[in-house]
């Protein structure tokens, strides 16, 4: 199974400032049909998980253009350029090139300062 | 707007048996797979099975194969997941996904205790 590996685990961001997260996978994402199936996933609190972003780089409808995937291979990034009240939540990432299993990394507990 | 509408959580005995149930509406629910998460505080988020577009397919995570069956009824929309021997470990928040797309359902809580 393709492990998922998210840090930091824990971030606390001042309103405004920029943030980001990082997910390693195990092995490559790279899919035989040349994609690469990496989504990220924000829940905020008593929600439940809402997709912001498919195959690394692909913002999903309404999701604001603050937040942006980028990597490749085993590495990939999530950010946001300018923390808002509104992105308090936990972000998870998750691989769906080798499955099954989809497999999803711990999360990242994003809080304000 | 799509919704997916998970029902038939509750509290069971370990041994016992659950079948939940997601009703789907706003996209053409026989086109695509779907599948089970679960969630649980200690753990975060599971896949737990999928199934394909015309049911014919299944998939299930090693810590459920054999006493989880997932199933699919095209003509009304809805999803299932029937579970047996159930175990302390099963508790957890059971949602309702369209992967492709990305859409969740609100969860139905699945606990699993004496």
């Amino acid at each position: 199974d393709v492990v998922m590996t998210q840090s930091p685990l824990s971030l606390p961001v001042t309103l405004g400032q920029p943030a980001s997260i990082s997910c390693r996978s195990s092995q490559s994402l790279v899919y035989s049909d040349g994609n690469t199936y990496l989504n990220w996933f924000q829940q905020r609190p008593g929600q439940s998980p809402r997709r912001l972003i498919y195959k690394v780089s692909n913002r999903d409808s309404g999701v604001p253009a603050r937040f942006s995937g980028s990597g490749s291979g085993t590495d990939f990034t999530l950010k946001i350029s300018r923390v808002e009240a509104e992105d308090v939540g936990v972000y998870y990432c998750m691989q769906g090139s080798h499955w099954p299993p989809y497999t999803f990394g711990q999360g990242t507990k994003l809080e304000i300062k | 707007e799509v919704q997916l509408l998970e029902s038939g959580g509750g509290l069971v005995q370990p041994g016992g048996s659950l079948r939940l149930s997601c009703a789907a509406s706003g996209f053409t629910f026989s086109n695509y797979a779907m599948s089970w998460v679960r969630q649980t505080a200690g753990k975060g988020l599971e896949w737990v099975s999928s199934i394909s577009d015309s049911g014919g397919d299944t998939y299930y995570a090693d810590s459920v194969k054999g006493r989880f069956t997932i199933s699919r009824d095209n003509s009304k929309n809805t999803l299932y997941v029937q579970m047996n021997s159930l175990r302390a470990e099963d508790t957890a928040l059971y949602y309702c996904v369209n992967i492709d797309w990305g859409y969740w359902g609100q969860g139905t809580l699945v606990t699993v205790s004496s």
